[in-house]
């Protein structure tokens, strides 16, 4: 089946631009989960959504990062007003259940000039 | 702040050599303890979820044991291939759902 999705794949965007990250998790999968990987480090999270509710955003750096998750499958991540350092692979990966095993998405490469 | 400490950092190893590494953690209250596989170019693809003290996973060549008491899990990879070549992260869920990453071992395997 199909596994799960994320577009853009690659995303170049000038300082101070929005952009917006599209996951698409595996079909009825609950639970859905953004990172944020920079070169040579772990995966770091951002936020967990179970069902349409954002469980928990402690990851999130700052208020320029926003999520949604509106109808429970698909989630878009927000970054307004882009800095150099939002450059990163950004993760999404979905699961049964929270703390169940997690597949993750192929990420968006986000590169902020 | 949890700090997930993997170790080594790389490891290089012949065809055929056994090897492990090790994930450690300071707390013992967790909910699970992740491995991942992630290969280059690939997304991570999740080995093992463990949750009690003395669990033992396995996987064709790959087994890994969980320590809570001590705070360590070890990955073990017997008869190492080119194939194996990967970064192995570990990860720990200290409240449902939210994921502490360590910065993984970085494993090439010479033919």
């Amino acid at each position: 089946g199909a596994g799960v999705s994320q577009t853009p794949s690659n995303k170049v965007t000038e300082k101070g631009k929005y952009v917006e990250l599209r996951c698409d998790p595996i079909s009825g999968h609950t639970a859905l989960y953004w990172y944020r990987q920079s070169l040579g480090q772990g995966p770091e999270f951002l936020i967990y959504f179970q069902g349409t509710g954002a469980a928990d955003d402690s990851g999130l750096p700052n208020d320029r990062f926003f999520a949604v998750r509106p109808e429970g499958s698909v989630s878009t991540l927000k970054i307004q007003r882009t800095e150099r350092g939002d450059s990163a692979v950004y993760l999404c990966a979905s699961s049964f259940w929270d703390s169940g095993e997690q597949f993750f998405g192929p990420g968006t490469r986000l590169t902020v000039l | 702040i949890l700090n997930v400490e993997q170790s080594p950092q790389s490891l290089h190893v012949q065809e055929g050599d056994s090897t492990n590494f090790t994930c450690s953690f300071p707390s013992s209250n967790f909910y699970a303890l992740h491995w991942y596989r992630w290969e280059t170019a690939k997304s991570p693809e999740a080995l093992f979820v463990m949750t009690l003290n003395g669990d033992e996973k396995k996987k064709g060549r790959i087994s890994a044991t969980l320590n809570t008491k001590e705070g360590y899990s070890y990955l073990y990879i017997k008869g190492s291939q080119p194939e194996d070549s990967a970064t192995y992260l570990c990860a720990l869920d200290t409240n449902a759902g939210k994921s502490t990453f360590g910065d993984g071992t970085t494993l090439t395997v010479k033919p």
